[in-house]
């Protein structure tokens, strides 16, 4: 059973158009991320959400945001994509405190 | 956007030798440490963890060293074996705060 699972794995798509990465976790944890990997594999922190409520809200574009319909869920939609957008999006969660467990990733290109 | 400044360290090392691998971390008041494996293509995996109150922690065929006075971590890996070639990523943890992750480092493994 897959613990954090990431749809797509991979998604190609224009510049400008509006695209969303779905998460889920069956763990029971309370909280739920967003990271940014970029190509020289730095992992950086977007989003989290504990109990639907978003918690942290780093300095992204505000063309990102992040929607939780329940706490097995935390998907990220992105409006007017940019090609700098590029990069590796990953899903985690954790019970507060405690240490994250990570999806396999989505690929995103913007061409 | 992009990590500019920052780059990969990689760390290359003979099949079958000891492979130790370090961290710098920045808050001096963090209190809990863990190391992540990456592998090609997937999410970053949970390898062992340590808290502030110990020094030293031993897993299978890994060893977590944390030096408190320097702000270092390091994790050591026994034996080094091919499938050990990956992304290592330590992460440190204020309690009530989120994990934030350290630049990674490549292992690469030589036959």
């Amino acid at each position: 059973d897959t613990a954090v699972s990431q749809t797509p794995k991979y998604l190609v798509t224009q510049m400008g158009n509006d695209k969303s990465i779905k998460c889920e976790q069956n763990l029971g944890h309370d909280t739920m991320y967003w990271y940014k990997q970029d190509s020289k594999k730095f992992l950086k922190i977007m989003f989290s959400y504990n109990n639907k409520e978003l918690i942290i809200n780093e300095t992204v574009p505000n063309r990102f945001s992040p929607k939780s319909p329940d706490k097995a869920h935390l998907n990220l939609h992105i409006n007017s994509l940019e090609l700098g957008d590029s990069a590796v999006y990953f899903c985690a969660s954790t019970q507060w405190g405690s240490l994250p467990f990570f999806g396999q990733g989505t690929r995103l290109t913007v061409v | 956007g992009e990590s500019v400044g920052l780059h990969l360290p990689t760390l290359s090392v003979q099949e079958g030798d000891n492979s130790i691998i370090n961290c710098a971390y920045s808050n001096s008041a963090s209190d809990y440490f863990i190391w992540y494996k990456q592998e090609s293509g997937k999410g970053p995996q949970f390898i062992i963890d340590i808290r502030s109150n110990m020094d030293k922690r031993q897993g299978q065929r890994v060893t977590v060293l944390l030096n408190k006075t320097v702000k270092h971590l390091s994790l050591q890996i026994a034996a080094t074996q091919p499938g050990d070639s990956a992304v290592y990523f330590c992460a440190e943890n204020m309690e009530g705060q989120n994990f934030v992750f350290g630049p990674g480092t490549r292992l690469s493994v030589l036959p």
